[in-house]
């Protein structure tokens, strides 16, 4: 069972860079979400979308871009990395909020 | 505000003892949800339990309880007779039907000696 899949597991940049986090699901879901999560902390929302086409800002939005063009994928893009980007990423869907979340394995991303 | 508090830093206790960790959340809404989620040291996020908020009923499953308590904006976790295998950090979470952001604590960390 895939579930939700995240690309890469590991990613260094360097300061100014840009990329691209990959998010999959196969459970047909139409809540998806991408969360940060820094040391000793919970996690924070960055974007979510409920649907294909649909995306809105959550928590901590700022630096990042996301598009939903299909139902199973949900990119998330930082335009211009800064060492305060330094987070472990994880992304969620859900078939609606307030239901079982499924998360990704996570993203360990570093900004120098 | 919707607010989710987990006191408990860090917990520490030897195998085979019983651990109860605590989360009071805040919210203004009459529908919500709340979780439980384990983070062993690996990193995934393991998924415990979901319980709304018209469901008080307390929640056993093997080792692991929850006693859910409007009363006192409380939703604690109990492992009894614990094992190194509980190790972990563990996350309580808030979900709202009036909006679409899950609020979370900031997670307790569990330490099983053995």
């Amino acid at each position: 069972n895939a579930g939700v899949t995240q690309t890469p597991k590991f990613q260094v940049l360097k300061t100014g860079q840009s990329m691209t986090l990959q998010c999959a699901q196969d459970m047909n879901h139409e809540y998806m979400s991408w969360y940060r999560q820094d040391p000793g902390m919970g996690l924070r929302l960055i974007h979510y979308s409920v649907g294909a086409g649909i995306t809105d800002q959550g928590e901590v939005p700022n630096g990042y871009n996301v598009s939903r063009s299909t139902t199973e994928d949900f990119p998330l893009r930082l335009l211009s990395a800064a060492p305060s980007q330094t987070s472990v990423y994880f992304c969620a869907s859900s078939t609606t909020p307030g239901n079982t979340i499924y998360f990704g394995e996570g993203s360990w991303l570093t900004v120098v | 505000a919707q607010k989710v508090t987990q006191a408990q830093t860090e917990i520490s206790v030897v195998e085979k003892e019983d651990v109860t960790l605590d989360c009071v959340y805040e919210t203004r809404d009459t529908t919500y949800y709340l979780f439980w989620y384990k983070q062993p040291p690996s990193g995934e996020l393991v998924f415990l339990i979901r319980r709304n908020s018209f469901d008080e009923q307390n929640e056993i499953s093997g080792r692991y309880s929850w006693n859910f308590q409007k009363s006192t904006s409380s939703f604690n976790f109990t492992i009894t007779a614990s094992q190194v295998v509980d190790s972990a950090v563990y996350f309580c979470a808030l979900d709202m039907d009036s909006n679409y952001q899950l609020i979370w604590g900031a997670g307790t960390k569990l330490i099983i000696k053995p």
